[in-house]
């Protein structure tokens, strides 16, 4: 999982909740990438940034926010919003923006709602 | 849109034989394709990617991809299989219009049997 980390393991939310996701990297990494995973469904891509206090919208942004105040931080909260949020979350980044460097993936957080 | 497609969700081999991963792209231009392995509750880990170049691609622990145009195909493969590689597998194609993040398939799990 090679220098990204992301806490906790395990999340347990109860409903009406924010609950903030961490993802760390020490790799250096200009870019970095918030992923959902469900079952039978593969990974969709919630948020990337490529830059320090930049960041944009995936495909299921919604009742999600991120921030990217320094480059080796990128936390997700999910939000009362998001109507579904149990699921696998992974986070990863890559060295550089503009290229199609492989993406390092953090171990992940698993969150459940109550 | 640039998609992948994983045709199999999952592919049983014994071990020593060969193995092989099955995906389609479709995309606009040229693809930049990805393989990635996840083990239980573990974040992704890279495999090997095409950009451009020799068709056939080598990648970690093994296994190998070979990139075909006319059948837009980006198979995984590897001669001899071990029980160790039993994981789900992913195939992706980079998105240049998202901050090169990248879209999966669905995932296919592999089994290898002793």
């Amino acid at each position: 999982d090679g220098g990204i980390t992301q806490s906790p393991k395990y999340l347990f939310r109860k409903e009406g909740q924010n609950v903030t996701l961490s993802c760390e990297q020490n790799l250096n990494h200009d870019a970095m990438y918030w992923y959902r995973q469900d079952p039978g469904q593969g990974l969709r891509l919630i948020y990337y940034s490529q830059i320090v206090n930049d960041f944009q919208k995936g495909d299921i942004a919604e009742g999600y926010s991120v921030s990217r105040e320094k480059k080796e931080s990128f936390p997700l909260t999910v939000t009362s919003a998001q109507k579904n949020p149990t699921a696998f979350y992974l986070c990863a980044s890559s060295l550089d923006r503009g290229s199609y460097n492989e993406q390092f993936f953090g171990p992940g957080t698993r969150l459940t709602v109550l | 849109a640039q998609s992948v497609a994983q045709p199999e969700d999952q592919v049983n081999v014994a071990e020593g034989n060969p193995l092989t991963v099955k995906c389609t792209y479709s995309v606009s231009g040229n693809p930049y394709l990805f393989w990635y392995v996840q083990y239980p509750n573990r974040g992704l880990q890279f495999l090997l990617k095409y950009i451009t170049g020799d068709n056939l691609v080598k990648g970690s622990y093994g296994f190998e991809a070979e990139f075909n145009k006319s059948q837009t195909s980006f198979h995984l493969k590897k001669p001899s299989a071990l029980v160790s590689d039993s994981a789900l597998y992913f195939c992706a194609v980079g998105l240049s219009n998202s901050g090169y993040a990248l879209n999966f398939g669905k995932g296919t799990s592999l089994l290898v049997t002793p």
